[in-house]
């Protein structure tokens, strides 16, 4: 199992404007997930992005995925004060010891 | 279509008592985790079932005792509960290890 590492650790910007957020793994990969924690409340899953696939979007969200650099960065364009949460990434590799290893996240403050 | 339920939603022990914690579902999923969320730890896997009648041990499976006689119930047990589990439980739900989680709202315990 690997841990995903997020970057920066905390990340502050005005209302419209994008925000993007990194993830940096060790080993090769299945797949990589991008999940939103708001305060005090459960993960949700955003998008999950195989590792033969090299960007994908969802809404206001653009994933992005590089194997060679072992990397993600996830873009969220026009933020809103509603995207204030934590993001995790979850880099999955379907080898021994296969559960995810969660990082501590980046957390994104959107200022009205 | 509540998903994944978990109660109660807010604990105070004192430290020796015991509890449960019980995480349901309505989704029809495998694979059900117990973690734990502490600050500047992040999700801790604590124990993980991938079918009814099956548990495994996580990260820091210590302290804590789990069942899964059904399929939908997953529970978590503390028999003498300490300080240090003071934290946010969280259960989550799925597929497969590398397929989308899909969490609860989490159960806040505090032990005294």
């Amino acid at each position: 199992s690997q841990q995903g590492e997020e970057d920066p650790q905390a990340l502050s910007i005005q209302e419209g404007e994008n925000a993007t957020m990194n993830c940096s793994y060790k080993t090769s990969i299945n797949n990589l997930q991008w999940y939103r924690q708001n305060s005090g409340r459960g993960l949700v899953h955003l998008i999950l992005i195989r590792s033969n696939e090299r960007e994908k979007h969802s809404g206001r969200l653009r994933v992005t995925l590089d194997t060679s650099k072992k990397s993600s960065s996830l873009l969220i364009t026009a933020s809103r004060a509603a995207d204030t949460a934590s993001y995790f990434c979850a880099p999955y590799n379907a080898g021994n010891n296969r559960k995810l290893i969660w990082g501590l996240g980046t957390s994104l403050a959107v200022n009205p | 279509n509540a998903g994944v339920t978990q109660t109660p939603k807010f604990r105070v022990l004192k430290t020796g008592q015991s509890m449960t914690l019980l995480c349901a579902q309505d989704m029809n999923h495998e694979y059900m985790y117990w973690y734990r969320q502490d600050p500047g730890m992040g999700l801790r896997l604590i124990h993980y079932s991938v079918g009814e009648g099956t548990t495994a041990k996580g990260e820091v499976p210590d302290g804590y005792n789990v069942s899964r006689l059904k399929k939908q119930n997953f529970l978590l047990g503390l028999e003498s509960a300490a300080p240090s589990q003071t934290s946010v439980y969280f259960c989550a739900i799925g597929q497969g290890f590398g397929e989308t989680q899909y969490f609860g709202p989490g159960t806040r315990l505090l032990v005294l």
